[in-house]
C-alpha cells in the first residue's frame, strides 16, 4: 500500500507570494492533518480535515488555509508569504477505525518551503 | 495547555548499548501517545502507539511504556545499532484531534 505522498517536495518562494501544497493520504484514510516544523518551534498543528470538513484548527493566522476533496486528498494554502513561513510542512493521514483515539498517524515526507 | 517535554535533548552512546528515552506531559487527559523517528530532512516514521488504557507496547527491539497518572512515557531501545541514529519524537493525542509533540531527542549510535 502506498504511503502518504506530498507534492512538491521542495519549494522556493519570495515574500508576498502565495503557495499551495498537496497531500494524498493512504488509500482509505479519511482524516488528514497538517503540521509545520521549524527548528525554533518544533512541530506545530495547523489543521485537520475529515470527510471534507475542517474539524480542528491550530493557532496560525488566517493566511494559512486548507481544504479536503471528496477523494480525501488535501491542500493547504499560505497567502502573503513571510520569511517566518519557511519550514517543513508535514501532512499525516489516519484511518480512524474504532474511534478517533485508536488511530495511528502516518506522515508523509514533507514539503520544504523556503521563503526568500 | 498540554506541554510535552523530552529529556535528554541529545544522546550519544556506543553501539550495542540498551538505552531509554524519556517523554513527559502535563495533562493526563490524552487518548494515546505515539513515538516517531525522524531522519534528517525527512518525514516522521511511526514506531509505536500506546492507547491511554494500555501500559506498554513492543515492536522488535523497541518497547514503549506509558504511565498516564504520572504523565510519563519511556522508549526503550535494546542492543542499539548505528541505523537507530535519528531524532525520536513523542506526541500525545488529545480530544481536539491534534498531536502535541515534544522537541525530540537526537540520538547518535557510535560504531
Amino acid at each position: 500500500k502506498a504511503g502518504v505522498t506530498q507534492t512538491p517536495r521542495y519549494l522556493i518562494k519570495t515574500r508576498g507570494q502565495q503557495v499551495t501544497l498537496s497531500c494524498s493520504p493512504i488509500s482509505g484514510h479519511r482524516s488528514v492533518s497538517w503540521y509545520q516544523q521549524t527548528p525554533g518551534q518544533g512541530l506545530q498543528f495547523l489543521f485537520e480535515y475529515f470527510s471534507e470538513t475542517q474539524r480542528n484548527k491550530g493557532n496560525f493566522p488566517g493566511r494559512f488555509s486548507g481544504r479536503q476533496f471528496s477523494n480525501s486528498r488535501s491542500e493547504m494554502n499560505v497567502s502573503t508569504l513571510e520569511l517566518g513561513d519557511s519550514a517543513l510542512y508535514l501532512c499525516a493521514s489516519s484511518l480512524e477505525v474504532g474511534g478517533r483515539q485508536f488511530s495511528k498517524r502516518f506522515f508523509g515526507p514533507g514539503t520544504r518551503l523556503t521563503v526568500l | 495547555k498540554q506541554e510535552v517535554t523530552q529529556i535528554p535533548a541529545a544522546l550519544s552512546v556506543p553501539e550495542g548499548e540498551n538505552l531509554v528515552l524519556n517523554c513527559s506531559f502535563t495533562d493526563s487527559a490524552i487518548y494515546n501517545l505515539q513515538w516517531f523517528r525522524q531522519d534528517p530532512g525527512k518525514g516522521l516514521t511511526s514506531l509505536l502507539l500506546i492507547q491511554s488504557s494500555q501500559r506498554e507496547q513492543t515492536s522488535g527491539r523497541l518497547n514503549a511504556s506509558l504511565d498516564k497518572s504520572s504523565g510519563r512515557s519511556t522508549l526503550y531501545i535494546a542492543a542499539s545499532q548505528p541505523g537507530d541514529s535519528a531524532t525520536y519524537l513523542c506526541a500525545v493525542l488529545q480530544g481536539a484531534q491534534k498531536l502535541v509533540f515534544g522537541q525530540g531527542t537526537r540520538l547518535t549510535i557510535n560504531p
